[in-house]
């Protein structure tokens, strides 16, 4: 089975320039999940959907920063205008009310590299 | 994290057992999970608990104390892959927020 595919996997960008980020959720998953990991700052949730709706959007930075889903299979995250504190590495991941939304699973994530 | 508390390393021998401790603020408290991220790469889910006690999962076990804002992950007959960084994290209220996580090295 694929599991969450996220692309692209690395991502250099200059400061001001927008940057979309891409998941696919695993196949009948009802949660999506976006999160931010960097050293300063640990594993930070963003956004999550559930069966395509935002549930909690508390952890975006800022108005810079949105998420759609716009079907069960695909989810983007846009920063509009990037910053270099954006840096991180972003995952997104999945999981099932029929299980858990406890047990995600991840993708591989973006590396994001703001200069 | 937010009011997650883990030690921040842990160093233990091939073949013996550890525990990795977590402390959290009840409030709020929905559930609480364990993950196994090696270094690079995207964590892993290990375990959860909404109630309290023990959960054993092969060598892997997760305790709770919703009381005391407590848990531990213990781990068994320790391997060198075993070394990774683990993070503890809950549910409160409809947001996920996880720990700074415990970095273990298993030395042979």
């Amino acid at each position: 089975d694929a599991g969450v595919i996220q692309s692209p996997r690395h991502e250099v960008t200059e400061m001001g320039q927008e940057v979309t980020l891409r998941c696919k959720p695993i196949s009948g998953h009802d949660y999506l999940f976006w999160y931010r990991q960097t050293m300063m700052r640990g594993l930070e949730l963003l956004i999550y959907f559930n069966n395509n709706v935002p549930i909690d959007d508390s952890g975006m930075p800022e108005d810079r920063f949105s998420a759609k889903m716009p079907n069960a299979s695909f989810s983007t995250l846009k920063i509009q205008p990037s910053e270099p504190r954006d840096s991180a590495v972003y995952f997104c991941a999945s999981s099932t009310t029929l299980v858990s939304p406890y047990e995600q699973y991840f993708g591989p994530g973006t590396r994001l590299t703001v200069t | 994290g937010q009011n997650i508390d883990q030690p921040t390393e842990m160093t233990a021998t091939e073949g013996a057992i550890v525990q990795i401790n977590c402390t959290y603020q009840t409030s709020g408290f929905n559930g609480l999970f364990w993950y196994q991220q090696h270094a690079g790469e995207a964590p892993t889910f290990l375990s959860y608990n909404v109630l309290d006690g023990l959960e054993e999962k092969g060598r892997f076990s997760s305790f709770l104390s919703r009381s005391k804002g407590y848990s531990y992950l213990l781990l068994k007959e320790l391997q060198m892959k075993d070394s990774a960084s683990y993070l503890c994290g809950n549910l409160r209220g409809q947001n996920f927020v996880f720990g700074p996580g415990t970095r273990l090295s298993v030395l042979p």
